[in-house]
Order: C-alpha cells, then structure tokens, then sequence
C-alpha cells in the first residue's frame, strides 16, 4: 500500500525558497509519477507539478518559473523547491502519487499535507 | 487552462437523501474526469477516475456520469461519513486542473 508523508519548516520568510520532502513508502519510487499539489486556506486545489524517475518532469505554467522537483531514488524520497515566495504561496501542500498520460494526471494517494505560512 | 464549474457550491442534505453534484468543463475533456472526497483538515480521498471507475474500496453508493463537458457525481444513498467536500479535477488538458469543490453538509 502506497504511503506518503510530508515534511519541512511551517514558516518561509517572503523572497526566500520553500522546500519541502515528501517520504515514499509501499512502492517502489521508480514505479510512479510523483507530484505535489498545494491548497491555499480556504481555496480550490491546485497541481505544482510532477516528476517521473528522475528524469521526467513537468510544472504548472503558472510556477514554472520558480519550481523544481527532483527524486532521490536512494532515499525513496522526492522534494520541492519553490523559490522567491510570497504570502500567496501560504498553503497546506500535499504530496501524491499520480497517474500521467502524455499531458495529464489523476492522483490516487496523497500524502497528509503540510501547512507552510509565508511570513516574516 | 481547463476550468471546471462545480455546482451547487454546497447543499443540506438528509442521512438516505440522493445527491447529485455537477461539474462542467470549459472544454471537451472526452472521459478524463476524476472526483476526490475531502474531509475538514485532511488529504483528498481519490474516489473515481475515467468518469465513473470506482478506485479499490469506495462503496457503490458512488456512482459518476457524463462526458464532453458536463459530469455528475451521485451518491445514492448519502450516509453519516459522506459529508464532506467534494472537487472533480480534469485530466486531459495541461495542467490538470479542480473544480471549486461542493460542499455536502448535514440537513
């Protein structure tokens, strides 16, 4: 059974780089397509992106800019950076484990979430 | 990007009632249309796929419908632990993209 878990500092000073690790276990790392989705207070879900073994990866236009999501196949981990944050990237953010076609995903297990505020 | 309009934006409803919950795409997104459950300080809960598959597990209360731009899903028979909020989220156009979420409260 596929089990994520979400991991990282709550509290991001605005300009600085969020980073956060998502913990796999269940599954092999190098079996899925690995992407976070965040959910600002109160608000609709929103896809980050997504990276598949190592090597594949694909952003939302929208923070293309500022994201990488990278695997650490040895750890059975992957991560998120995004970099230059503002107060509207406070959101509970999720990992999850998802199910891609050549331009899309559905996601099937998702990690608890974790809350990051960002603020000075 | 694909939008995806839910309605209603939340609804009463009894233990027993059916209950029916829209989403239209912006677009056509031919059967690439999945429908979460989420539950006030938890993880979405990934309920169907392709329109109407049920994942392993979801009780057959829950059935979905549709194709092209308008879905629908229903629970049949709304029990104790369905309420909740509800968000369908497309998969055939980039990015994949979620519905505003309906939200079923207790009537």
């Amino acid at each position: 059974q596929v089990q994520l878990h979400e991991s990282g500092p709550g509290l991001v000073k605005p300009s600085e780089t969020l980073s956060l690790t998502c913990t796999v276990s269940g599954v092999s790392i190098r079996s899925y397509y690995w992407s976070w989705v965040r959910q600002p207070p109160g608000k609709e879900l929103e896809w980050i992106g997504y990276n598949f073994n190592s090597g594949s990866t694909k952003y939302n236009p929208s923070l293309m800019s500022r994201v990488t999501i990278s695997i650490d196949t040895s750890k059975s981990q992957f991560s998120l950076e995004l970099t230059s944050v503002t107060a509207a990237d406070t959101a509970v953010y999720y990992c999850a484990s998802s199910y891609c076609s050549s331009n899309s995903c559905y996601f099937d297990h998702w990690g608890p979430g974790t809350l990051v505020t960002v603020s000075s | 990007a694909i939008q995806l309009t839910q309605s209603p934006s939340s609804l009463s409803a009894s233990i027993g009632d059916r209950v029916i919950i829209s989403c239209r795409a912006s677009q056509d997104i031919s059967s690439a249309l999945a429908w979460y459950q989420q539950k006030p300080g938890k993880a979405p809960k990934f309920l169907i796929y392709d329109v109407s598959t049920l994942d392993t597990g979801v009780p057959s209360r829950f059935s979905g419908s549709g194709s092209g731009t308008h879905f629908t899903l229903t629970i049949s028979s709304l029990q104790p632990e369905d309420f909740a909020t509800y968000y369908c989220q497309q998969f055939n156009g980039f990015p994949p993209t979620f519905g505003g979420g309906t939200r079923v409260e207790i009537k």
